[in-house]
C-alpha cells in the first residue's frame, strides 16, 4: 500500500530534550515536505526536499533540522524544542521534485513540548 | 511566505444541503489544489486545477479555477455526514522556480444530520 508513515504518532517531551520525528515514503517520491498545523493557522512549511541532499527552507524553519539522505526517508529534528514548537506536525510527499502540489500526506505526529 | 485567504473559516449546515467556499489571493497562481482533512488524518488531495476557467468534478465536488489565477471555489452538493473536516485550499504561485505550496487557513465543515 501507498503510504507516507510517520512516528511517533504521539510524543509529549521537555523543553531542550533532542528529538527526531521519522518520515518515510514507499512511493519513490522525489519532493517531501514537513508542515506543521496549529489552529487558526491552517499548515505551514517548515522545510522541504526535491530530491536526496537537497533540503530548503520554508515559511517557519527556526528551531528545526532536516536531513534527506536516502530517498525514501526525511526526518524532522528539533535539536533542542520548545514549547512553541507544541503542534500537530505532517510530512508529505509529491512523485515530481517540482512539485505539482500533489502531496500524499501522512498521518500526522502531535508533539507537545512542556 | 504568500497568503491565500480561505473563506468561510467555519460552516455548520443541514444534510442535503450545499456547500460553497472560496479561496482568494492577491498574487497570481499557476495551480490551484483543494485538500480534505478527515478527524485525526492527514490532508488528502480532492481537485487540482491547472487551467485559470478550468471547471473539475469528483463526485459531488466541483472546483473551479478562476479566470484571474487570483481565486478558486469548491462546491459540495447535497452534503452527507462524512463531507464534514476541514477543507483547504492550496496554490503554486506563479513564480519562476517556486515550487513552494501555500495553504489557505481551511474551511471547518460540520454536517447536521
Amino acid at each position: 500500500e501507498a503510504q507516507v508513515t510517520q512516528n511517533p504518532r504521539y510524543l509529549i517531551t521537555v523543553t531542550g530534550k533532542k528529538l527526531t520525528v521519522t518520515c518515510s515514503q514507499n512511493m519513490n517520491h522525489e519532493y517531501m515536505s514537513w508542515y506543521r498545523q496549529d489552529p487558526g493557522l491552517g499548515l505551514r512549511q517548515i522545510y522541504y526536499s526535491m530530491n536526496v541532499e537537497v533540503t530548503d527552507k520554508g515559511d517557519v524553519p527556526e528551531g528545526y533540522k532536516v536531513s534527506r539522505k536516502e530517498k525514501r526517508n526525511f526526518p524532522l529534528i528539533l535539536e533542542s524544542p520548545s514549547p512553541n514548537q507544541t503542534s500537530l506536525y505532517f510530512c508529505a510527499s509529491s512523485l515530481q521534485s517540482r512539485s505539482t502540489g500533489e502531496l500524499f500526506f501522512g498521518e500526522g505526529s502531535r508533539l507537545t513540548v512542556l | 511566505g504568500q497568503q491565500l485567504n480561505q473563506s468561510p473559516q467555519s460552516m455548520f449546515i443541514q444534510e442535503g444541503e450545499d456547500v460553497s467556499m472560496n479561496c482568494t489571493s492577491s498574487s497570481i497562481f499557476n495551480t490551484w489544489l483543494w485538500y480534505k482533512q478527515d478527524p485525526g488524518e492527514g490532508p488528502v488531495l480532492l481537485i487540482a486545477l491547472y487551467k485559470a476557467g478550468e471547471l473539475t468534478s469528483n463526485g459531488r465536488l466541483t472546483a473551479q479555477f478562476g479566470i484571474t489565477r487570483k481565486d478558486s471555489f469548491l462546491n459540495i452538493s447535497a452534503s452527507i455526514p462524512s463531507d464534514v473536516g476541514i477543507y483547504f485550499c492550496a496554490g503554486l504561485p506563479k513564480r519562476a522556480g517556486s515550487y513552494q505550496l501555500t495553504f489557505g487557513k481551511g474551511t471547518k465543515l460540520s454536517v447536521i444530520p
